[in-house]
């Protein structure tokens, strides 16, 4: 069965570091979307991705924070200068059809920033 | 402001019962709504989804129902089993693209 994945499962970086999370969505799917939950806190919606460009951003995703599609599988969400409240762990999904489709998601990726 | 709320935050049964799991929104316009589980420090798996213009959605042991007018939705697992202990999340879709999460209900089902 398709799957979305994502690598590192785990990535620990210093603060003030760039970091890159990376996502392989599952192949058919047009519409990509990453969501983060700090620990022991709700799941929380970052930004969605569609036909090469962000289709709705959250107010946590500021001017630190951006997603690219570099080539026909990967989608990727860079952090260019880390925080401690970064810390979390970082959930991409994929869907085949927008407003009325099913989300799937990967295993997550922890981000740790010391 | 939509807002997702699941009550209770945590439930001990013990394994053959049927029990029911509840999530609430405030705002009743909404896409869809879906549900899924999360086992401790892994990734979240859709369990069913179930759009607005729908009154159930069953997988195997699972039925979730959603009332929109309401603003409920609760999902059904019957003769549970120590391998359905895990956190279930209900989300709903009320704009274009993002889930607004409960905070989740942690299920333990006692052997």
């Amino acid at each position: 069965e398709p799957e979305v994945t994502q690598t590192p499962s785990h990535q620990v970086t210093q603060m003030g570091q760039e970091v890159i999370l990376r996502c392989v969505p599952i192949s058919n799917h047009l519409y990509f979307y990453w969501y983060r939950q700090i620990l022991g806190q709700k799941v929380e919606f970052l930004v969605s991705f569609y036909n090469n460009e962000i289709s709705e951003k959250s107010e946590i995703f500021d001017d630190q924070f951006s997603v690219e599609r570099p080539d026909g599988s990967n989608f990727t969400l860079k952090i260019r200068s880390t925080k401690l409240e970064d810390s979390a762990m970082y959930f991409c999904a994929s869907s085949e059809q927008g407003t009325l489709g099913e989300q799937y998601f990967g295993p997550g990726t922890r981000l740790t920033v010391t | 402001k939509q807002e997702v709320t699941q009550i209770p935050a945590a439930l001990s049964v013990p394994e053959g019962e049927n029990l029911v799991l509840n999530c609430s929104f405030t705002d009743s316009a909404i896409y869809n709504l879906q549900w899924f589980r999360q086992d401790p420090g892994k990734g979240l798996t859709s369990l069913l989804l179930i759009q607005s213009s729908q009154r159930e959605q069953t997988s195997g042991r699972l039925n979730a129902s959603l009332d929109k007018s309401s603003g409920r939705s609760t999902l059904y697992i019957a003769a549970s089993q120590p391998g359905d202990s895990a956190t279930y999340l209900c989300a709903v879709r009320s704009s274009n693209y993002q889930l607004i999460w409960g905070a989740g209900t942690k299920l333990i089902i006692k052997p």
